[in-house]
């Protein structure tokens, strides 16, 4: 079965300092990945996928994360955080085998942001 | 385009009541699924409908939890004799589903279900 490890449950930072949120998965099959982002009262926003191809993939809202296979990690990553980033974040795999179609997610890490 | 919606936003219950969850997709998606999201955690799969039928219903806790999709677009989770710990908030998303290579899955605002 697949599962999701978000290390860090909670992340401060400064808004415009950079930002890495950890994620690892485990998968017995090329991984589909996805980080997904919820700010209060709002569903989840996907910002970035990986499929295949290139493992520097780019998102939404200036994101951006790593798929590295050797180290079954997918961080997710921000040049420079603005106030608006502050919300939960959450990495999902996704399994795709025969009828299944389900996301398997961590438990989210909540970023703040200080001014 | 309309995203996907949820109703109720909120629905408050006693223990032993039944409730209905109603989740309506994007226009065209044939793939809708739902999740359950406890306090503090990553959303849980619940099930997965492809059109009409339920292609995989694995995350369903029990037989109190029922969903169904008639006409392949809206589709309803019922919960029968509610308990506590069915307070959650329950998300639909939906994916046009063409190839998993390109499945992406939107999800709805949630409905939070509490149940005293």
């Amino acid at each position: 079965a697949q599962s999701v490890t978000q290390p860090d449950i909670h992340i401060t930072v400064s808004e415009g300092a950079s930002l890495e949120l950890r994620c690892n998965y485990s998968y017995g099959a090329t991984p589909y990945l996805f980080w997904y982002v919820q700010s209060p009262g709002q569903g989840l926003q996907l910002l970035l996928k990986y499929f295949s191809g290139d493992t520097l993939v780019q998102g939404i809202k200036g994101f951006e994360a790593e798929f590295k296979r050797s180290q079954s990690s997918f961080n997710l990553r921000k040049p420079s955080v603005h106030w608006s980033d502050a919300a939960e974040y959450f990495c999902a795999v996704g399994a795709y085998s025969g009828s299944a179609r389900q996301l398997t997610f961590g438990s989210g890490t909540q970023l703040t942001v200080l001014p | 385009g309309a995203g996907v919606s949820q109703t109720p936003s909120n629905k408050v219950t006693e223990k032993g009541k039944y409730v209905e969850l109603r989740c309506d997709p994007i226009s065209g998606h044939t793939a809708l699924y739902w999740y359950r999201q406890s306090l503090g955690q990553g959303p849980e799969f619940l099930i997965y409908f492809q059109g009409t039928g339920a292609a995989d219903d694995s995350g369903l806790p029990n037989d109190r939890f029922f969903a169904v999709r008639p006409e392949g677009s809206v589709s309803t989770l019922k919960i029968q004799r509610t308990e506590r710990g069915d307070s959650a908030m329950y998300l639909c998303a939906s994916s046009l589903s063409l190839a998993a290579s390109t499945d992406t899955q939107y999800f709805g605002p949630g409905t939070r279900l509490t149940v005293l």
